[in-house]
C-alpha cells in the first residue's frame, strides 16, 4: 500500500493563478480531509468528505474548492491564489466511523508546500 | 464552532525529566479524542485514539488520559529523551464522527 499520496511536493504560484493539489489513497477509506498548516496554529480543516460525491466545509474553506468523484481521490482546487494561501497542505484519510469501535485514526500524506508570490 | 485548545504552546525540558500537557475540548457531542506526534518536515503520526470517559492509553514512555465529562485529556511523557522532541497535537471528533478539529499543538524541546 502506498497509503496517502500528495502531488506536487512543492509549488510556487503567482497571485491570481489557479492550481489543483492532488490527493489519493489506496486504503479504501471513505473519509478524507484537507488541512493547512498555519504557523503556531496547528492544522486547520479546509474541507472534508465522507464518501464519493459528498463534501463539506471545514474551518477555513474560503478560497478553496473540492470534489470527490471517486473513493480514492480528493483534489483541492485554489482558483485565485493569494499570499494568505501560502502554507503546507496536508491530506488525510481514515476508515468510516464504527469500523474500529470509534478508534479510527487518520493517515496523513507527506504534504504539499505552496508559496504564493 | 468547535474549540480545541492545547497548553502550553511550547515546553522546554531537560533530558530525563517527565512532563505533561493538556488538551481541552467541548464536553458535549463527544465521539473521540486523538493524539498525534508531529516531527518537523514530516507528517503527523497517530499516537492514541480514545473514546471512553476514563480511558487511559500507553505506548512506551508516553501515556494519555481522557475525561469527557469535563472536556480534557492529558498526555504524559516519562523520562524525556531527545527523540521525543516534536509537536504534539490533539484532535477532537464530535458526535457526527466526521469532522476532526485540531488544537494548535504543544511544541516540546528536550535539552540534552
Amino acid at each position: 500500500n502506498a497509503g496517502v499520496t500528495q502531488t506536487p511536493k512543492f509549488r510556487i504560484l503567482k497571485i491570481g493563478q489557479s492550481m489543483t493539489l492532488q490527493c489519493a489513497q489506496d486504503m479504501n477509506h471513505n473519509y478524507m480531509y484537507w488541512y493547512r498548516q498555519d504557523p503556531g496554529m496547528g492544522l486547520k480543516l479546509i474541507y472534508y468528505s465522507v464518501g464519493a460525491g459528498i463534501t463539506d466545509k471545514g474551518e477555513v474553506p474560503n478560497g478553496y474548492n473540492v470534489s470527490r468523484s471517486t473513493t480514492e481521490d480528493f483534489p483541492l482546487r485554489l482558483e485565485l491564489a493569494a499570499p494568505s494561501q501560502t502554507s503546507v497542505y496536508f491530506c488525510a484519510s481514515r476508515p468510516s466511523p464504527g469500523l474500529a469501535g470509534g478508534r479510527e485514526t487518520q493517515y496523513f500524506g507527506p504534504g504539499t508546500r505552496l508559496l504564493v508570490l | 464552532i468547535l474549540n480545541v485548545e492545547q497548553s502550553p504552546q511550547s515546553l522546554h525540558v531537560q533530558e530525563g525529566d517527565s512532563t505533561n500537557f493538556t488538551c481541552s475540548f467541548p464536553s458535549s457531542n463527544f465521539y473521540a479524542l486523538h493524539w498525534y506526534r508531529w516531527e518537523t518536515a514530516k507528517s503527523p503520526e497517530a499516537l492514541f485514539v480514545m473514546t471512553l470517559n476514563g480511558d487511559e492509553k500507553k505506548k512506551g514512555r508516553i501515556s494519555a488520559t481522557l475525561n469527557t465529562k469535563e472536556g480534557y485529556s492529558y498526555l504524559y511523557i516519562k523520562g524525556s529523551q531527545p527523540e521525543d522532541s516534536a509537536t504534539y497535537l490533539c484532535a477532537f471528533a464530535d458526535s457526527s464522527a466526521s469532522k476532526i478539529i485540531f488544537g494548535s499543538g504543544t511544541r516540546l524541546s528536550i535539552r540534552p
